[in-house]
């Protein structure tokens, strides 16, 4: 059972437009974490954040943590066809184990 | 040590049949997970080890599933009379300290079992 959604779980988009993509539950994380996938790959570390009202940026990707650190956003800036991958967010209550999302597949048209 | 690797990378197996995978994490990661990733989903926790213990498993984890990490190191992933459910990526990862710390994927074992 997945306790993080995602969404959208789909988004195709042209090259140059900018997007969002929203992690959320129920719960109160401790550290968030964002990965991107590619295909016949495992998940690659983009960020984490850990303070509630954070704000990371990553050249044209900006990252949030919410304030009550239930729920995190990815906005992608002039989307480029090298962005296309399944977006994963991660969540640890603790130093417990590490809670992957529904993920969101994103696909940049050229 | 250039990154975790799991072996093998593709396993076709009939039902019924078990099987076994092998993860080696980064050397001086004192944690390691396992999870089973279907096409196009997040991967689902299945299991993790702080160092040679094991802390958690997933309760939809049937009996057919263990996993050990003797001494540590290396982990390995066995399962038991293998269903066609089964089916999927199996992917682990290790980290340096806990769940806060970057988690290093290996490039996962696919399983069909036919």
């Amino acid at each position: 059972t997945q306790l993080l959604e995602q969404s959208p779980q789909f988004l195709s988009i042209q090259e140059g437009e900018n997007l969002t993509v929203y992690c959320n539950s129920s719960s109160v994380f401790s550290s968030l974490q964002w990965y991107r996938q590619e295909p016949g790959e495992g998940p690659v570390l983009l960020v984490t954040v850990v303070t509630g009202g954070e704000v990371k940026k990553l050249k044209r990707l900006t990252f949030q943590f919410g304030d009550a650190r239930k729920d995190s956003s990815l906005h992608i800036t002039a989307a480029q066809p090298g962005d296309t991958g399944l977006y994963l967010c991660a969540g640890a209550w603790g130093n417990e184990k590490l809670t992957f999302g529904t993920g969101t597949r994103l696909t940049i048209i050229p | 040590d250039t990154g975790v690797s799991q072996d093998p990378r593709h396993k076709i197996t009939k039902r019924g049949q078990n099987v076994t995978f092998r993860c080696d994490p980064i050397s001086e990661h004192n944690r390691l997970y396992w999870y089973r990733q279907t096409l196009g989903q997040g991967p689902e926790f299945l299991t993790y080890f702080q160092n040679e213990a094991q802390l958690e498993k997933s309760r939809l984890l049937s009996d057919r599933f263990s996993a050990e990490r003797p001494k540590g190191s290396f982990s390995t992933l066995e399962i038991q009379r293998t269903e066609q459910g089964d089916s999927a990526m199996y992917l682990c990862a290790s980290s340096l300290r806990g769940a806060e710390s970057e988690a290093f994927f290996g490039q996962g074992t696919r399983l069909t079992v036919v």
